[in-house]
This record gives C-alpha cells, structure tokens and sequence, in this order.
C-alpha cells in the first residue's frame, strides 16, 4: 500500500520569500508521485507530477519538487511566493502500473498563507 | 464538456433522506475516483473504479454508502438514510489508466 504525509497543515510565508511543503511517501514499489493545489472554492489541479523520468519535475507558475528515493520524500518548493500562491496543497502517490492496486492516496494537505 | 462534470452542485438534504450525486468523467477515461473533503478536512478516498476491475470500496464509510458506474462511463454515488456528518463536498476525478487525475467542481451536500 501507499501513502503521503505531509508535514505542517499550515505554512505561512512572507511575499517574495521561499516557499516549501513536505511530503514523505511510502510505498513498496516504484511510485508516481503528484502534487495537486486546491484554491479557495475551487476544484484541485494538478501542479506537476513525477513518474520515474526526471527526478526534478518543474511545474505550473513557478513550482518545482524533487524526487529523493533516499529520503524518500517529494518536498514542493517555489523560489519567491506570491500573494496568489496562496492556497491549499496536496501531495499525492499511486503505484506504477494498472489496476485498482494504483488508486491515488492524498495526503492531508497543507495551508499555505503568504502575508505582504 | 471537456472536463468532469459533476451533479448538483449543492444539495441541501433533511437527516434521513436519500440523495444521489451523479458524475460525467472525461470521455475515454478509464478511471473513476470519489472522494469527500469535509470543511478543513484533507480529500477522504471513498471509491476506485478503474475499467473493468471490480471496483476498490475500502473507503466507503459505512453500508449507507455505495457507487456504481455504468457502462464505464457515468458513475452515481448514493448515500441512504443521510446524517449530519455526511455533509461534505463530495469530489469526482477520473484519468486515463496511468495518467493524472482531473477533478470535477464537487457537490457540496448539506445535511440538515
């Protein structure tokens, strides 16, 4: 089985500052691993996404996250927030291959507030 | 549409009524998700269907709960006997196989 935990459900940063939520996964085969941002009654989108090419995966409006196998971790970042950024944000994994063995688990996502 | 279309939007519901909420996944899309976001809450799984597969339920939360989907297409969630605690938003997605998932806008029940 799968599964995320994403540590803090609340990170405040400065505008301009760097912005970085964690998320550990665990699974016991090759993951996919994806990070989905929900802004304020709205339906959740997809910022970027990792199935095993590049371990550095860039996304939508400036937000990256690494792959570390090592540490096992999936950690979303952004140079310099914006008051737009401001949302909330969820780290997902799902096995490789098909079947209902690759649902997607979310983790319990984390508030981000970015104050001037 | 192009995307996830999900039906009603809102539904306000007395305790003890049965209400349905109907999702329209992407046209080819093989893979079907429910989901329940709870106010402040992270997204609840509920219900997998992917192709063919029997369906994973794990998540449903009680037998007052159950999805169907039909001819691999339009999927209908149906919660019986409704209780206040099952007021959520109530989030569809579906996906190719392997692919990302794209989320419909959710129904927004409430439970009164």
């Amino acid at each position: 089985a799968q599964s995320v935990t994403q540590l803090g459900s609340h990170v405040s940063v400065s505008e301009g500052a760097l912005v970085l939520l964690r998320c550990n996964y665990s699974s016991s085969v090759p993951p996919y691993l994806f990070w989905y941002v929900q802004y304020p009654n709205q339906g959740l989108q997809l910022l970027l996404k990792y199935t095993s090419a590049a371990t550095l995966v860039k996304g939508i409006n400036g937000f990256e996250a690494e792959f570390k196998k090592s540490e096992t971790s999936f950690h979303l970042t952004k140079p310099s927030a914006h008051m737009s950024d401001a949302a909330e944000y969820f780290c997902a994994v799902r096995a490789a291959g098909a079947g209902t063995a690759s649902k997607l688990t979310f983790g319990t996502g984390t508030r981000l507030q970015v104050t001037l | 549409g192009a995307g996830v279309s999900q039906s009603p939007s809102n539904k306000v519901t007395e305790k003890g009524k049965d209400v349905e909420l109907r999702c329209d996944p992407i046209s080819g899309h093989t893979a079907l998700y429910w989901y329940r976001q709870s106010l402040g809450q992270g997204l609840e799984f509920l219900i997998y269907f992917q192709g063919n597969s029997a369906p994973d339920k794990s998540g449903l939360p009680s037998d007052r709960f159950s999805a169907e989907r039909t001819g691999g297409s339009v999927s209908t969630l149906t919660i019986q006997r409704t209780q206040q605690e099952d007021s959520a938003v109530y989030l569809c997605a579906s996906s190719r196989t392997t692919g990302e998932l794209f989320f419909g806008e959710g129904s927004r029940l409430t439970v009164l």
